[in-house]
């Protein structure tokens, strides 16, 4: 059972807007602390790919985009392209665990 | 180029024990903190332990905590687990990630992880 909910899957056709939703709780996001996003394509590792609630790192397009609000965050794609096609996951610090912890993952699915 | 490398997965009966190693190179290793993720098959991620840049602190989860033992040496740019009384539930796939430090505390996310090295326990 992850501490941070995420839908199972998502889909969109290409060219589309897709976001996913990460629900967590006053011990963590509640608690103002960031969400951070990863993208792991089919068979490889994760790969960070929104820090700090909002920030891109260096080499990602900036059709990822990340918020946050109260006890949520959320990750955007727009313009949905078949190399989106992966597994997301959302992650943040957790106070009552004392450590990281993840969300369940979400795959999206290009159609 | 940063980089993560883990080794030491296998098959492994349950009850047995495992070392996993991760060697890292092309950062200042001794300016992270490091930790232990996994992955089940199939299944989402899960953080399992971190250790602290110098060593001193590590913290676990429950589900690993009094088995697993997490440790590194900064002479050696390597990062290590001690997996003991493995369990089926064990199985996955064990990445290391890094997650820099700053003013003696991590930033709490990861920003490079390993390949992964796949432990299997079953009899």
């Amino acid at each position: 059972q992850s501490v941070l909910t995420q839908p199972p899957s998502v889909s969109g056709a290409p060219g589309q807007r897709v976001t996913i939703s990460c629900t967590g709780s006053n011990s963590n996001i509640g608690a103002g602390y960031d969400v951070h996003w990863y993208q792991q394509l089919p068979g490889t590792s994760p790969k960070l790919l929104i820090f700090g609630n909002t920030n891109r790192p260096s080499g990602v397009p900036d059709r990822f985009s990340g918020s946050k609000s109260g006890t949520s965050a959320s990750l955007a794609i727009t313009g949905l392209q078949a190399e989106d096609e992966a597994d997301y996951y959302c992650q943040s610090f957790d106070s009552s665990r004392d450590g990281y912890v993840f969300g369940s993952g979400t795959k999206v699915t290009v159609l | 180029q940063a980089q993560l490398v883990e080794s030491g997965g296998g098959l492994v009966k349950p009850g047995g024990s495992l070392r996993l190693s991760c060697e890292a190179s092309g950062f200042t290793f001794s300016d992270y903190y490091m930790s232990w993720v996994r992955q089940a098959p199939g299944k989402g991620l899960e953080w399992l332990s971190y250790i602290s840049s110098v060593g001193v602190t590590t913290y676990y989860v429950d589900s690993v905590e009094g088995r697993f033992t997490i440790s590194r040496d900064n002479s050696k740019n390597s990062l290590f687990l001690q997996m003991n009384n493995l369990r089926a539930d064990d199985t996955a796939v064990y990445y290391c990630a890094r997650d820099r430090e700053a003013y003696g505390a991590p930033y709490w996310y990861f920003d490079l992880w390993g390949r992964g090295t796949l432990v299997t326990v079953s009899s």
